[in-house]
């Protein structure tokens, strides 16, 4: 069991680009979320998703949108990148009726 | 709002030492706490939790006891090793709350020297 995965690992982008990390989950669980990390902030909820075919919005979702077209896939999306979107972004996953959110690896987004 | 206040790091510590990491929350109602514990180059990952007061969470010889009283979830270790070199979060969940979303402290680096 793989667990939550993501892609890419690290990415440098210019200003201005478009991207979106990619995030997979096989333990089929109903929520999804997204978080960045940055250094003396920790981690801030960006979206969320608590099914397939829902999302809302976290703390700092501007700039940011997401999907949820099935249980296992949350992409999110930067429709045009900036600067101060540069950070360590974290997708995660919980069952509906537990607490415990699990974390993927992690994809480091540099945008110059 | 609710909120998570934790030590600010980074702590360093000599092997064997004895590790005390405090956290601190604001939240309505009765949150269920978690310590996330993140090594380097890793995701983070689930170390402990309490869901109700004075419940004690542990896990690989870490403790931390949910006091509604003094509104706190310290991390404890007796005896700590290099291998437990990483950053620590405490965050929360509050009961009833729209979806299950977690509120974390600003995290603390925790270096274990030889």
């Amino acid at each position: 069991i793989a667990g939550i995965t993501q892609a890419p690992t690290s990415q440098i982008l210019a200003a201005g680009r478009r991207m979106t990390l990619r995030c997979t989950q096989d333990m089929r669980h109903n929520a999804m979320y997204w978080y960045r990390q940055d250094l003396g902030l920790g981690l801030r909820l960006i979206h969320y998703s608590n099914t397939a075919g829902t999302t809302g919005k976290g703390e700092v979702p501007d700039g940011y949108s997401v999907s949820r077209a099935n249980t296992d896939d949350f992409p999110l999306t930067l429709a045009s990148a900036v600067p101060s979107q540069t950070s360590v972004y974290f997708c995660a996953s919980s069952d509906s009726y537990t607490d415990t959110q699990y974390f993927g690896p992690g994809t480091r987004l540099t945008v110059l | 709002g609710n909120s998570v206040t934790q030590m600010e790091g980074p702590v360093t510590l000599s092997e064997e030492a004895f590790l005390t990491i405090n956290c601190t929350y604001t939240a309505t109602g009765y949150p269920s706490l978690f310590w996330y514990v993140q090594y380097p180059g890793e995701g983070l990952q689930l170390l402990l939790k309490a869901t109700k007061a004075d419940d004690k969470g542990s896990n690989k010889g870490f403790e931390a006891t949910y006091r509604k009283e003094t509104t706190s979830f310290h991390l404890e270790k007796g005896s700590v090793q290099v291998s437990d070199s990483a950053v620590y979060f405490c965050a929360l969940r509050r009961y009833g709350g729209a979806t299950n979303k977690l509120i974390f402290g600003t995290g603390t680096l925790l270096a274990v020297q030889p």
